[in-house]
């Protein structure tokens, strides 16, 4: 079955400190990982994609086959990283899953 | 910036009653979605439409839910009969999906439905 965990559902952070959210997939075939994120009274909007490989906002995300996992990294969290996460694998079919989700909140 | 735009932004509803949920997707976007959020809970998927049709849906999507794309713009979710248990965020999303950068999912605010 296809499935995506995010163990944490609460990460707190102290800001300056590194931050790592953790994403484990269960797929058939190679899916594309995306994360998601979801900042107070905002929508939920694209963070980045494994397929582009860059840095957005000083994260990266590393695609581990091998683990199957995507875990979402920053070196030094800042305040406004304070959010709800989502790790989401788009399939074949099209179709976007999202984890749980993981809620970053970075300590001042 | 082209942007996904749901209606109603709430919508309170008596148990038993219909809703429409409404959405204007981007313009040359080719896949739709709906998902819905329980307050506290995860994002979760609900069906999927391309080219006209359902192309996958979850086990949520009973026969109590339908979706259609009535005018070409639009992209309705209708509830019928609702419970107490609809009560929930529900997010549209697009998406491209014409080559393989086009993956983008774009959401909606969403609308809040509160069945009472």
């Amino acid at each position: 079955a296809q499935r995506v965990t995010q163990p944490e559902k609460l990460l707190s952070v102290f800001k300056g400190a590194p931050v790592e959210l953790k994403c484990n997939y269960s797929y058939s075939g190679s899916p594309e990982l995306f994360w998601y994120v979801q900042y107070s009274r905002q929508r939920l909007q694209l963070l980045l994609r494994h397929i582009s490989r860059e840095s957005i906002k000083g994260f990266t995300a590393d695609l581990n086959k091998g683990e199957t996992s995507f875990h979402l990294k920053k070196p030094f969290a800042q305040e406004e990283d304070s959010a709800m996460y989502y790790c989401a694998p788009l399939n074949r079919d099209d179709k976007i899953i999202f984890g749980k989700g993981t809620r970053l909140h970075i300590l001042p | 910036e082209p942007e996904v735009t749901q209606t109603p932004s709430h919508q309170v509803t008596q148990m038993g009653q219909e809703v429409i949920l409404r959405c204007v997707p981007i313009s040359n976007h080719l896949y739709f979605y709906w998902y819905r959020q329980i307050l506290g809970q995860k994002v979760e998927f609900l069906v999927s439409f391309y080219n006209n049709e359902i192309s996958e849906k979850s086990e949520i999507f009973d026969d109590q839910f339908s979706v259609e794309r009535p005018d070409g713009s639009n992209f309705t979710l209708k509830i019928r009969s609702t419970k107490l248990e609809d009560s929930a965020m529900y997010f549209c999303a697009t998406l491209q999906g014409a080559g393989p950068m086009n993956t983008e999912a774009f959401f909606g605010q969403g609308t809040r439905l509160t069945v009472v």
